[in-house]
C-alpha cells in the first residue's frame, strides 16, 4: 500500500494555464506538507496543514492556492503558470515529533 | 540565513571505499535531525533521526552520528546501491511543524 501518492506523476503544459495536483496519505497523520525541489535538489517548504488547518504559509506567490478537504488529502492548485513554476512537487505528512512521509513527486514542465 | 549545509555536494567513490558525508546546522535547541535518500524520480526516504549530541544510529552500511553543530552520515564499503542523493534536515525548534532541509550531497559509488 502506497502511503503518500500524488497525482499526476507527470504534468506538461502551457504557460498561462491552470492545474491542479493532489496528494493523499493513509498514514493517519494529522499534518500534511507541500514541497517545491528545484533542479539543484534543494527542499522548500511551500505550505503545511495540519487536521485541515493552515499553519505553514511561506513566500509563496498566491497563484499557487492549497486545499485540505479532510486530514487525508491535500491538494494545490496553480493558476496562471509561468516558466519558473517548473519543478518537482513533492506532498509529505507527518505526524507529532515523527518524521516525514514523502510521496514519489509530481514533475512540472512548462512549455 | 541558511539553517542546514551539506558537503560535498557530490561525491564519487570505489565500492568498497568508505567515507563521510557532512550535514552542519546552525538551529539552537535541536528537535531532531533527520537524514534521507533520495532516488531518482522518487521521494525522500527517512532513513534515521537524531535527537541530541553522542546519538548515533546504524542501518547496514550506514551510520548517522551527532554532535552540537554537525551531523555525519558514514558510509562503510559503499556498494552501487548505496548511489542516491542524501538529504539531511533539522525540525524547526520554534514550530515543530516545519522542516529545514539541506542542498543534499550527490553520492555515486562506482563499480
Amino acid at each position: 500500500d502506497t502511503a503518500v501518492s500524488q497525482t499526476p506523476k507527470y504534468l506538461v503544459t502551457q504557460m498561462g494555464n491552470d492545474k491542479s495536483i493532489k496528494c493523499e496519505q493513509n498514514l493517519g497523520h494529522d499534518t500534511m506538507y507541500w514541497y517545491k525541489q528545484d533542479s539543484k535538489k534543494f527542499l522548500k517548504i511551500m505550505f503545511s496543514y495540519n487536521n485541515k488547518e493552515l499553519i505553514i504559509n511561506e513566500t509563496v506567490p498566491n497563484r499557487f492556492s492549497p486545499k485540505s478537504p479532510d486530514k487525508a488529502h491535500l491538494n494545490l492548485h496553480i493558476n496562471s503558470l509561468e516558466l519558473g513554476d517548473s519543478a518537482v512537487y513533492f506532498c509529505a505528512s507527518s505526524q507529532e515529533s515523527q518524521p516525514q512521509h514523502f510521496g514519489d513527486g509530481t514533475r512540472l514542465s512548462i512549455l | 540565513e541558511d539553517q542546514v549545509t551539506q558537503s560535498p555536494e557530490a561525491l564519487r567513490l570505489q565500492e568498497g571505499e568508505s567515507s563521510s558525508l557532512n550535514c552542519s546546522y546552525t538551529v539552537s535547541g535541536l528537535r531532531g535531525l533527520f537524514w534521507y535518500r533520495q532516488d531518482p524520480g522518487k521521494g525522500p526516504e527517512f532513513l534515521f533521526t537524531l535527537y541530541s549530541a553522542g546519538e548515533e544510529k546504524e542501518k547496514e552500511r550506514l551510520k548517522a552520528t551527532l554532535t552540537k553543530k554537525e551531523s555525519f552520515l558514514h558510509i562503510t564499503a559503499p556498494k552501487p546501491e548505496d548511489s542516491a542523493t542524501y538529504l539531511c534536515a533539522v525540525r524547526d525548534p520554534n514550530t515543530g511543524n516545519q522542516f529545514y532541509f539541506g542542498t543534499g550531497t550527490s553520492l555515486t559509488v562506482i563499480p
